[in-house]
């Protein structure tokens, strides 16, 4: 089945750090990636998501290439904040051939990031 | 827009009770989405429901049931409740047909 590993936790970095969560992932159809964010107390944002080979996401200084001969979607920030301390997971949504999802996430172990002033 | 509601956000019950859990998508949202997040197990996969049909189920025990209605509001039911379904529970909402999905606040459940 499909399955998500991330890289094992926590992260602690200073302010201005550079940032690289690991993820790497199996499927067997045509999967889409997404990292998702948890503040404490909150639900999931989602950061970013890429939909299939080569493709790139980004938003808010983060980026993830979907990499799909290592089978991975690292997430990377040049220089965080202490506003980046966070939970992020690394997710995939399967589908068909043709597209269709059928609402199913499966998710890594989550990273804690602590980011300190 | 309005994004993804939860209701009610806290809930603390006994085990041997059952609990309902409600969910409102985002406008136009037709595909529900429910998960199970424990620090043990982390983000679990629950059922997603579409136009009021049961289309895809994680391997919960039948102690887990939803529905949804036709406005694409969406209720989950866990009965005979145990220690171990403390939990926070999520919803997500997504189009139909797409794979990026909208998460709400979460229901938090504490079983004692």
């Amino acid at each position: 089945g499909d399955s998500v590993t991330q890289m094992e936790g926590p992260v602690t970095l200073s302010e201005e750090a550079c940032l690289t969560i690991n993820c790497t992932y199996t499927a067997t159809g045509y999967p889409s990636l997404f990292w998702y964010v948890q503040y404490p107390g909150e639900g999931l944002q989602l950061l970013l998501k890429a939909t299939k080979a080569d493709d790139k996401g980004s938003n808010k200084g983060f980026e993830a290439t979907y990499r799909k001969e290592t089978t991975s979607f690292h997430l990377e920030k040049g220089s965080v904040q202490v506003s980046d301390s966070a939970v992020y997971f690394c997710a995939l949504s399967d589908s068909t051939a043709g597209g269709t999802s059928y609402g199913k996430l499966t998710f890594g172990q989550g990273t804690i990031l602590t980011v300190h002033p | 827009k309005a994004g993804v509601t939860q209701t009610p956000r806290y809930l603390i019950k006994t085990r041997g009770q059952q609990v309902t859990l409600s969910c409102s998508p985002i406008s136009g949202h037709r595909s529900v989405s429910w998960y199970q997040q424990t620090p043990g197990q982390g983000l679990q996969f629950l059922f997603e429901y579409f136009s009021e049909t049961q289309r895809n189920k994680g391997n919960f025990p039948g102690r887990f049931s939803g529905r949804q209605f036709s406005n694409s509001r969406s209720e989950m039911n866990v009965s005979t409740l145990e220690l171990g379904d403390s939990a926070l529970y999520l919803c997500a909402s997504s189009l139909a047909g797409a794979q990026t999905q909208y998460f709400g606040p979460g229901t938090r459940l504490l079983v004692l």
